[in-house]
């Protein structure tokens, strides 16, 4: 398609439950973003992915948190265990070159852990 | 094009000094604008500013927005070496897809 798409759109699930979100990025893009927003809040930084190398993680909340990317296309991120405050939108941007620059969304994944 | 222009490029002061860092833009639909800071990891984020003329104030940090000239401040009061890193904004378009950033203002805050 010609924008990013992240599936599934909403996920709901019990507390102590592992979830997969999945980013497909604007073709050609090499530079991926995963981001979280909790409601009324800004968007907090979680990881990104240069190609298939994601330089820095120290935005992960924690390590029941990781993420990869696979032919420098679709990422997953992965939540281990679950809990509440895990509760928010997950965003994926991708960019065409590297760097901050203008990242283009995708529509978000609404997670609630009940 | 989308446009977001932070300045200055570096700032050096001393610990105590109150500093002031810019950031005008050029965005196609505005929806809001975002304060972040970088230092030798991921970005972490400080505020979000929505609405004209309304301070948002965390500790020594706060900033505000002017819709009408395109431009936000931040304000970092009594600075502390600790304070030292890059200041990244960023405006997010109305229709929430997309994110552009600034190049950042470097700031060293010596002892």
């Amino acid at each position: 398609g010609a924008g990013v798409s992240q599936s599934p759109s909403n996920k709901v699930t019990e507390k102590g439950k592992d979830v997969e979100l999945r980013c497909d990025p604007i073709s050609g893009h090499t530079a991926l973003y995963w981001y979280r927003q909790r409601l009324g809040q800004g968007l907090e930084f979680l990881i990104y992915f240069q190609g298939n190398s994601a330089p820095d993680k120290s935005g992960l909340p924690s390590d029941r948190f990781s993420a990869e990317r696979t032919g420098e296309s679709v990422s997953t991120l992965t939540i281990q265990r679950t809990q509440q405050e895990d509760s928010a939108v997950y965003l994926c941007a991708s960019r065409q070159g590297a760097g901050l620059g203008t990242q283009y969304f995708g529509p978000g994944t609404r997670l609630l852990v009940l | 094009e989308d446009k977001v222009v932070q300045s200055p490029l570096s700032l050096v002061v001393h610990e105590g000094d109150t500093v002031t860092l810019n950031c005008s833009y050029e965005v196609t639909n505005f929806r809001s604008l975002l304060w972040y800071k970088q230092e030798k990891k991921a970005p972490t984020f400080l505020f979000m500013l929505t609405s004209s003329g309304i301070e948002k104030k965390s500790g020594r940090l706060s900033s505000i927005l002017d819709k009408k000239e395109l431009f936000s401040i931040l304000n970092i009061t009594a600075t502390q070496t600790g304070d030292s890193a890059i200041y990244l904004c960023a405006v997010l378009n109305n229709a929430g897809n997309m994110l552009t950033f600034g190049g950042g203002t470097r700031l060293m805050v010596k002892p």
